[in-house]
Parts: structure tokens; C-alpha cells; sequence
């Protein structure tokens, strides 16, 4: 398997703009999570699902981060308006859940809002 | 509230000695412990993981050590080599799949 894919990379945007990350789990994972990373905060969870299904979405910072899970093999973390204090890398976990607490990691997604 | 933490940032071995990092917990309900290894513009893997019903357990020169009543859990590396030069993260959970994570400890092997 391919293991967890992240799209983009990286991303440089400015201020006010609308940024979407986008993830593909490891096929038949039925739990899907968002994390971001600073250095300040370490890994946040952002929101998790449970076929495609949000189950925790407590750790969102605020309403212009949104997550969609259209279907088992695709997710999308959208931050509208972007700010400079978005700036972080934004991971994509996924996990089986009856196989035991290993969480699978994306490469992640590094951006940066100037 | 940090209900892990891992308050070494970082840590410095000689490459061929035992490196340990340390983890504490503050959740007693915690019930499933996780250590995970982050290599620079990489995501985190997993590296070895322990249940409270044990309180060691070992996968080759790596070893997680478990002290509930300390509320306190290591992970040994022997013998450290260069590869080992990541960031750990500690990580916890309880029933779910919810895991809290430390801020990290950055290794690096000396050679």
C-alpha cells in the first residue's frame, strides 16, 4: 500500500486566501484524523472520523477550519479566510480500528501564510 | 493542561551507548501508550507501543518501560545509532482513538 497521502506538500499563500489540504487514507482504514503541528503546541488533533462520518471536531481552532470527508478514500481540511498563524504543518493520520492504536502519518502538509 | 508530557526538548548520546527518553502522563485512565519517531519533512511512524496491563515491553533495541504509579513511562534505545537522530513522541490513549501526544524529544546520536 501506498500509505497515507497528502496533497500539497508544501503551500506559500497569503493572507485572506482560501487554502484546501487534501488526504487520501490507507485504503480500508475506517478512522481518518487531522493534526496540526507547531512548535508552540507540539500535534494537535483538529477532528477525526469514523466512516467518513466527524466525530470530534472539539479541536478545530475556529470556524474558518472546516474538514469534509466525502467518501472512504478522500478527506479535505479547508482553512477560509487563511491567516499568518495557520502557518504549521498539517498532518493526515488513519488508522483500522479494530487493528489495534497504530496511527498511519501522511509525509504532511507544510503551509505558510504571509 | 498537558496530560503528556516529555520535558527533555532534546537529548544528546554517543553513538553505541543507551538512550532514554522520558514521558509523563497525568490521566490515570489512560490504558494505551504510544511511542512514535519524526524524521525531519517526514510524518511521524510508529515505533513501539506498551498497554497499561504491562509494564515492559521490548522489540529489538527498543524497549518501553511502564511505571503506572509513578505515572511515568522511558523508552530505552541500545545501542544508539545514527539513524535513531529523530524527533520521539510520546503518545497516550484511552478507549478510543483519541491519542494525546507529548511536545516531543529531539535525539541526536553523536557519532
Amino acid at each position: 500500500d501506498a500509505g497515507v497521502i497528502q496533497s500539497p506538500r508544501h503551500e506559500v499563500t497569503e493572507m485572506g486566501q482560501e487554502v484546501t489540504l487534501r488526504c487520501k487514507p490507507i485504503s480500508g482504514h475506517d478512522y481518518l484524523f487531522w493534526y496540526r503541528q507547531t512548535m508552540m503546541r507540539g500535534l494537535e488533533l483538529l477532528i477525526y472520523f469514523n466512516n467518513n462520518v466527524p466525530i470530534d471536531d472539539s479541536g478545530m481552532p475556529e470556524d474558518r477550519f472546516s474538514a469534509k470527508m466525502p467518501n472512504a478514500s478522500f478527506s479535505t481540511l479547508k482553512i477560509q479566510p487563511s491567516e499568518p498563524r495557520d502557518s504549521a504543518v498539517y498532518f493526515c493520520a488513519s488508522i483500522l480500528g479494530t487493528a489495534g492504536n497504530t496511527i498511519y502519518f501522511g509525509e504532511g502538509s507544510w503551509l505558510t501564510v504571509v | 493542561d498537558q496530560q503528556v508530557k516529555q520535558n527533555s526538548p532534546s537529548l544528546s548520546v554517543q553513538e553505541g551507548r543507551i538512550s532514554i527518553l522520558n514521558c509523563d502522563y497525568t490521566n490515570s485512565m489512560f490504558d494505551y501508550f504510544l511511542w512514535y519517531k519524526k524524521y525531519p519533512a517526514e510524518g511521524p511512524t510508529f515505533l513501539i507501543s506498551i498497554s497499561s496491563i504491562k509494564d515492559k515491553n521490548e522489540d529489538g533495541r527498543f524497549t518501553v518501560f511502564l511505571n503506572k504509579s509513578a505515572k511515568h513511562l522511558s523508552l530505552h534505545i541500545v545501542p544508539s545509532q545514527p539513524g535513531d537522530s529523530a524527533v520521539y513522541f510520546c503518545a497516550a490513549s484511552y478507549g478510543n482513538y483519541q491519542l494525546i501526544w507529548g511536545a516531543g524529544t529531539k535525539l541526536i546520536i553523536k557519532p
